[in-house]
C-alpha cells in the first residue's frame, strides 16, 4: 500500500519559515491535504488540493506538490502554530483507501 | 453548519466487538460525492485512516484491518456505525468520524472518543 513519510519534528523561531515535507512515490500525481492538530483536539484542514486554503486559514500557510515531495510552508511562524501536522492522500485514482502521513511536530522556539 | 459526534463505550475488553456511532447534521449522506469516514489515533501516535462509506453505499477499508471492520450507514437517522471485532489493547485509541469532501479532504471532524481496551 502507499506510504507517505514526514520528518518527526521541525523547530523554528518565531517570525521564521517552517517547511514540512511529505514524501511518497510520485506524490506529485496525487492531491495532498494538510491538517494541523493541537493537543486534545481534532485535526483541522490548513491546506487542501496541494495549495488551496480553507476560509479562515491565514495566508501564511501555503502548499506545493511535485515529484516525490509535497511541502507545507508556514511563513512568519507564530507561537500558535505549534502543533502536529499531517499530510493526507488517497491510495489510488479510485480512492480505495485513505493514507495519512507519519506526522510532524512543529515546535516554535 | 456541519457537525459530527462519536458515541460508544469508553472501555471494552479484549476479544470483544467495538461498536461506535457517528451522528451528524448539516449534510445528507444521500448527496452525490459525500462520504463519512473513521480515523483513529493511539495515544501519542499518528492518525490512522480506518474506513469510509459513500453516499452510494460503497465502502472502503484499511487493508490490514479489513477483516475486522464493518461500516454501515442509516441516512434517515444521519448516522454511520463502525464495528470492529476482536479488540486488542493495541486498538486503544481516540476514534474520530469525519466528513469527506468531494475533493478527498476530511473537512469536518467529530471531537473524538477515547476507547480503551483492557480487561
Amino acid at each position: 500500500s502507499y506510504v507517505v513519510t514526514q520528518p518527526p519534528s521541525v523547530s523554528v523561531a518565531p517570525g521564521q519559515t517552517a517547511r514540512i515535507t511529505c514524501e511518497g512515490n510520485n506524490i506529485g500525481d496525487r492531491s495532498v491535504h494538510w491538517y494541523h492538530q493541537k493537543p486534545g483536539q481534532a485535526p483541522v484542514v490548513v491546506v487542501y488540493d496541494n495549495s488551496d486554503r480553507p476560509s479562515g486559514i491565514p495566508e501564511r500557510f501555503s502548499g506545493s506538490n511535485s515529484g516525490n515531495t509535497a511541502t507545507l510552508t508556514i511563513s512568519r511562524v507564530e507561537a500558535g502554530d505549534e502543533a502536529d501536522y499531517y499530510c493526507q492522500v488517497w491510495d489510488s485514482i479510485t480512492d480505495h483507501w485513505g493514507v495519512f502521513g507519519t506526522g510532524t511536530k512543529v515546535t516554535v522556539l | 453548519q456541519i457537525t459530527l459526534k462519536e458515541s460508544g463505550p469508553a472501555l471494552v475488553k479484549p476479544t470483544q466487538t467495538l461498536t461506535l456511532t457517528c451522528t451528524f447534521s448539516g449534510f445528507s449522506l444521500t448527496t452525490f460525492g459525500v462520504g463519512v469516514g473513521w480515523v483513529r489515533q493511539p495515544p501519542g501516535q499518528a492518525l490512522e485512516w480506518l474506513t469510509l462509506i459513500y453516499w452510494n453505499d460503497e465502502e472502503r477499508y484499511r487493508p490490514s484491518l479489513k477483516s475486522r471492520l464493518t461500516i454501515t450507514k442509516d441516512a434517515s437517522k444521519n448516522q454511520v456505525v463502525l464495528t470492529m471485532t476482536s479488540m486488542d489493547p493495541v486498538d486503544t485509541a481516540t476514534y474520530y468520524c469525519a466528513h469527506r469532501h468531494t475533493n478527498g479532504m476530511f473537512d469536518y471532524w467529530g471531537p473524538g472518543t477515547l476507547v480503551t481496551v483492557s480487561s
